[in-house]
């Protein structure tokens, strides 16, 4: 069974620069989310989607936005990118029901903010 | 704002020794979870604890719920270099049909051989 997948694994972008990370979840998985993980601050959540709709949020700004695709493939964009949002962003899917919400997490796509 | 709080950050011991790490909250969750991260990958469960005072082992590694469902701890014994990650907890808490997972920042460790 292929786990979660994210695009890309790494890359570099300068402040004011936008970016878009891609995420497959594990097939039959209809929930996607999404963490930044920083040595400050541990992972911290971003935003949720099932089924399309965006079910969670974090506390994140507007700057940070997300999709979710038909086929469950979701995607986070972050625009004018600042300097702290170098991280690194973890996606993870799971059934979406579960009552003990046991995560699958792809290996991240490392972010660096120049 | 639900926080939950693990200690020791950082655990650097050699190899054949044990350890425990802690993960404490004001807040109570309806379960909580374990995970090791290790470096340059995504974080891979370990084990759900579900039952207040539930104790659940996984070969040399001993999780256990508090009664009150507000900590956890993991215990590692006879600890060894493949142990070696970032060890997160997570509280599930949950609020009408969805659920959200809080994280704790962490417990680094490191097994010397």
């Amino acid at each position: 069974k292929a786990g979660v997948t994210q695009t890309p694994r790494y890359l570099i972008k300068t402040r004011g620069q936008q970016v878009t990370l891609s995420c497959s979840p594990i097939s039959g998985h209809r929930s996607v989310s999404w963490y930044q993980q920083t040595p400050g601050q541990g992972l911290q959540f971003l935003f949720e989607y099932f089924s399309e709709t965006q079910r969670n949020k974090g506390n994140f700004p507007g700057r940070f936005s997300g999709r979710q695709f038909s086929n469950s493939r979701s995607e986070m964009n972050v625009s004018t990118l600042e300097l702290g949002d170098s991280a690194l962003y973890l996606c993870a899917s799971s059934f979406g029901g579960s009552p003990t919400g046991e995560l699958f997490f792809g290996e991240g796509s490392r972010l660096t903010v120049l | 704002t639900q926080l939950l709080e693990q200690s020791p950050q950082f655990l650097s011991i050699q190899e054949g020794e044990n350890l425990t790490v802690y993960c404490n909250s004001s807040s109570v969750f309806s379960s909580l979870q374990w995970y090791r991260q290790e470096p340059g990958e995504g974080p891979v469960l370990l084990v759900t604890v579900v039952t207040g005072g539930e104790v659940k082992k996984l070969k040399r590694l001993t999780f256990q719920f508090g009664d009150a469902r507000k900590d956890s701890s993991l215990h590692i014994t006879a600890a060894q270099p493949g142990d070696t990650g970032l060890y997160l907890c997570a509280g599930v808490s949950r609020g009408g049909s969805n659920y959200k997972l809080t994280f704790g920042k962490g417990t680094l460790l490191t097994v010397n051989p």
